[in-house]
């Protein structure tokens, strides 16, 4: 059964710093990867979509990388905002159907 | 274009009473998925439909849990005679395709549940 895991489970940083965000999975043989936002008492926004043949996606100050082999994604977030301030969820789909597994989420925090 | 709805946004509902959360998927969308969110349990899959059949329901955590599709647009997911244990927020995805695995899922705002 496929698990996936998120560190650190918080995060809070100083405004402008750049950050790493962690995943890891269990089982290797996935479809794609996804990274979400979700903003407190709302739906999940989708950041990225990674699919298993590539190794990053970038979009605006985001950029996500996968090592399927060694089962990890980041998402590096760059010059940070208090905007950014959220839950980051990342989550793969290792069947056909494309059903997610979902790691815990990071909270992060991003102070003025 | 418009995005995935969901209604109601918020349901408050005795316990023993049934409930049913209704998804509106985007337009051309044939694929749709329930997660349902909760604090002790994380984000977790229900059940996922290509059309209007489900392939995978192995999430359901109950034969109190139910789900249809209509028209390969909109869903229902019922629960019947609700529990406490089932107070979670409902969330319904959907994309482009449920085939393959190559495609991006788009969430609806989701349904709060709480049952007294």
């Amino acid at each position: 059964k496929q698990e996936v895991t998120q560190i650190p489970a918080a995060l809070s940083v100083p405004e402008g710093e750049n950050l790493v965000l962690n995943c890891s999975f269990t089982d290797s043989a996935i479809y794609n990867l996804q990274w979400f936002r979700q903003d407190p008492g709302k739906g999940l926004t989708s950041l990225l979509l990674i699919q298993s043949s590539q190794r990053e996606q970038t979009s605006g100050r985001l950029n996500a990388s996968l090592d399927k082999s060694s089962g990890r994604s980041t998402l590096y977030i760059a010059a940070s905002q208090p905007g950014d301030s959220a839950t980051y969820l990342c989550a793969v789909s290792d069947n056909a159907g494309n059903m997610l597994t979902f790691g815990g989420g990071t909270r992060l925090m991003v102070k003025p | 274009g418009a995005g995935v709805s969901q209604s109601p946004s918020n349901k408050v509902t005795e316990k023993g009473k049934d409930v049913e959360l209704r998804c509106d998927p985007i337009s051309g969308h044939t694929a749709l998925y329930w997660y349902r969110q909760s604090l002790g349990q994380g984000l977790e899959f229900l059940i996922y439909f290509q059309g209007n059949s489900a392939p995978d329901k192995s999430g359901l955590p109950s034969d109190r849990f139910s789900a249809e599709r209509t028209g390969g647009s909109v869903s229902t997911l019922t629960i019947q005679r609700t529990q406490q244990e089932d107070s979670a927020v409902y969330l319904c995805a959907s994309s482009r395709s449920g085939t393959s695995g190559s495609y991006e899922q788009y969430f609806g705002p989701g349904t709060r549940l709480t049952v007294t």
